[in-house]
């Protein structure tokens, strides 16, 4: 059964700070990953899905690489901003359909 | 942009009653699910469904059901709520993923349950 677990669970930092957040799963038969974030007490929005295909995907100032066969994914974010406050959160969707597995997430807190 | 609504963002009910959540999507997606979020143990697959009339079990089914007449519309519905079933309820919705090209799951701003 897949699992997927992201390290630190909670991380805070000053403003300004490049930062990265880490995802790693244990069955690599993926077939993409995607990375979300969750404001308190709201659903989640979806900052990059990267194919299986794919080692990397940018937007804006997040970077999020791929490593299917070592099953690791980190999501980069340069120069991070009070704004960016929230829980990431990584899930993959294996070859056999659509389901998502989570992880439980990473509490980011960006200091002003 | 994608729009999943969901009916409620907070709801309190009794031990017993039928509980139904509804989701709504405008995206023309055949994909639907719903999670379960819960301190500890992250988000949970409770049902999904590919297509209209057409439903899948995922990891937590027992004490749900849900039904999915219409594509734009996927309810779940708590047969007689219990206290172990207060939570955060998220909906989302997806094109199916075809060959070479995956499309991302989307979500809407979650029902807060409570169960008395």
């Amino acid at each position: 059964k897949q699992e997927v677990t992201q390290i630190p669970a909670a991380l805070s930092v000053p403003e300004g700070e490049n930062l990265v957040l880490n995802c790693s799963f244990t069955d690599s038969a993926i077939y993409n990953l995607q990375w979300f974030r969750q404001d308190p007490g709201k659903g989640l929005t979806s900052l990059l899905l990267i194919q299986s295909s794919q080692r990397e995907q940018t937007s804006g100032r997040l970077n999020a690489s791929l490593d299917k066969s070592s099953g690791r994914s980190t999501l980069y974010i340069a120069a991070s901003q009070p704004g960016d406050s929230a829980t990431y959160l990584c899930a993959v969707i294996e070859t056999s359909g659509s389901r998502l597995t989570f992880g439980e997430g990473t509490q980011l807190t960006v200091n002003p | 942009d994608v729009k999943v609504t969901q009916s409620s963002r907070y709801l309190v009910k009794r031990t017993g009653e039928k509980v139904f959540l509804e989701c709504v999507q405008d995206m023309d997606h055949e994909n639907m699910f719903w999670y379960r979020q819960d301190p500890g143990l992250g988000l949970r697959l409770i049902y999904f469904s590919y297509d209209v009339k057409m439903k899948e079990k995922g990891d937590i089914p027992e004490g749900y059901s849900v039904s999915r007449e219409k594509k734009e519309r996927f309810s779940l519905i708590l047969e007689s709520a219990s206290t172990n079933q207060t939570s955060m309820y998220l909906c989302a919705s997806s094109f199916p993923d075809r060959a070479g090209y995956n499309q991302p799951q989307h979500f809407g701003d979650g029902t807060r349950l409570s169960i008395l």
